[in-house]
């Protein structure tokens, strides 16, 4: 199984803050990655997908990169709407597998 | 646009079954596969299985094999999670997602709002 991992766990940041996410894979899985935001008692959104698109309607301030192994989620300048836990899923092969996330909080 | 209500949740006692649907709409169904992810209780989220689009493959995480089945009518734009032999780590908030599609590639892209499965005695 492919186990991915994430980090920081849990960060503290400032409105306008430049904040960046990574997600490491155990095993090579392309770009087959997706970023999700979830916001207390929502679903999960979908940010990010094949590790670097945008999904439609999100805001541009949120960007992906990588390929392979590792992948980071950037938020550009971050906003109040973005206080939220973070997570990446790998669907390259099964079991598809998240990250354990990461708790975005306002310092 | 896209639509997904999950439905079905409740307490039930360990060892009892319970069974999840998903309703889907906006969206050619029959085209999609379609997938349940779970929330525990103030956990991460776990990938539980996934069903092809014409139902004839089916994956499973291993903490569920052999208790869950994931199934679909696709004349019914329904998708469902039959879960039996349930126990109190099955607890959680079981959403369903969809994609990829038969002409569109991406994953996971459209969640339900989730149902919430207590087992509890």
């Amino acid at each position: 199984d492919i186990q991915m991992t994430q980090s920081p766990s849990s960060l503290s940041a400032s409105v306008g803050d430049r904040v960046t996410i990574t997600c490491r894979a155990s095993q090579g899985i392309r770009n087959d990655l997706g970023w999700y935001q979830q916001k207390p008692g929502k679903a999960p959104k979908r940010l990010i997908y094949a590790a670097s698109s945008l999904q439609s309607g999100v805001p541009s301030r949120f960007s992906g990169s990588g390929s392979g192994t590792e992948f980071t989620l950037t938020i550009s300048s971050l906003q109040p709407e973005d206080f939220a836990t973070y997570y990446c899923l790998q669907h390259n092969s099964y079991p598809f597998t998240f990250g354990p996330g990461t708790k975005v909080d306002i310092k | 646009q896209v639509q997904l209500v999950d439905s079905g949740g409740g307490v039930v006692q360990p060892g009892r079954s319970l069974r999840l649907s998903c309703a889907a709409s906006g969206f050619t169904f029959n085209t999609y596969a379609m997938h349940w992810v779970r929330q525990a209780p103030g956990k991460g989220l776990e990938w539980v299985a996934t069903i092809s689009y014409d139902g004839n493959n089916n994956h499973y995480a291993d903490s569920v094999k052999g208790r869950f089945t994931i199934s679909r009518e696709n004349s019914k734009n329904t998708l469902f999670l039959q879960m039996n032999s349930l126990r109190a780590e099955d607890t959680a908030v079981y959403y369903c997602a969809r994609g990829p599609g038969y002409y569109d590639s991406s994953y996971l892209d459209h969640w339900g709002q989730g149902t919430l499965v207590t087992v509890s005695s």
